[in-house]
């Protein structure tokens, strides 16, 4: 079965600290894609990064970068010198590739972090 | 940029009501979502569509119906409203290219049933 564990619920950090959300998947497919998004206190959650299992190079965009380890089973997710504007709920998520029109995203529960001044 | 319109972003319905969330994106996006979302509980898939007037359970279609008309709208249906019901509902649109499997979403309806 597909999983994915977000096992950090809520993180709270001091404005300009690093910080990691950890995000572990399962899945018996070997090609596969992981996504993160962003959902902020408005609630519109944003996309914000696709890998696919093919592709474990690290990825930065400005202050974010991600880590994908394939011997892990891990996509984790890392923000540095953090900002209030970052605070929001961070989802993780997988989806399996074959399997058509019915190809549906599976969800981890999410990390809610607080970024304080 | 991709557009997703929820038209309610809050709304209040007592018990029994028929209840209608609209969704519509103008992206001309083939595939279209609606999950809900409970606290501890994530994002749960209620139903989607993949076309026009074609429509899959999701995980949880028990007490939800849809109508996908048209390509742009998406619809979800609550027969008769229950307490339970109480969330928030999320509508997401995924395009043409189902592998790269990005969904762009609304801003959300947060309903409260009474």
């Amino acid at each position: 079965a597909q999983k994915v564990t977000q096992a950090q619920t809520e993180i709270s950090v001091v404005e300009k600290e690093d910080v990691t959300l950890d995000c572990v998947y399962e899945t018996r497919d070997t090609t596969y894609y992981l996504f993160w998004y962003k959902q902020p206190p408005s609630g519109e959650l944003v996309f914000l990064i696709r890998r696919n299992s093919f592709d474990e190079q690290n990825e930065i965009s400005g202050r974010y970068s991600w880590n994908f380890q394939k011997s892990t089973s891990s996509f984790n997710f890392t923000i540095t010198a953090s900002q209030v504007v970052d605070s929001a709920v961070y989802f993780c998520a997988l989806s399996e590739v074959n399997a058509g029109n019915n190809r549906k995203l599976i969800w981890g529960l999410g990390t809610s972090l607080a970024v304080n001044p | 940029d991709v557009k997703v319109t929820q038209s309610s972003r809050y709304l209040v319905k007592r018990t029994g009501e028929k209840v209608f969330l609209e969704c519509v994106q103008d992206m001309d996006h083939e595939n279209m979502f609606w999950y809900r979302q409970d606290p501890g509980l994530g994002l749960r898939l209620i139903y989607f569509s993949y076309d026009v007037k074609m429509k899959e359970k999701g995980d949880i279609p028990e007490g939800y119906s849809v109508s996908r008309e048209k390509k742009e709208r998406f619809s979800l249906i609550l027969e008769s409203a229950s307490t339970n019901q109480t969330s928030m509902y999320l509508c997401a649109s995924r395009g043409p290219d189902a592998t790269k499997n990005i969904q762009y979403f609304g801003a959300g309806t947060r309903l409260s049933v009474l």
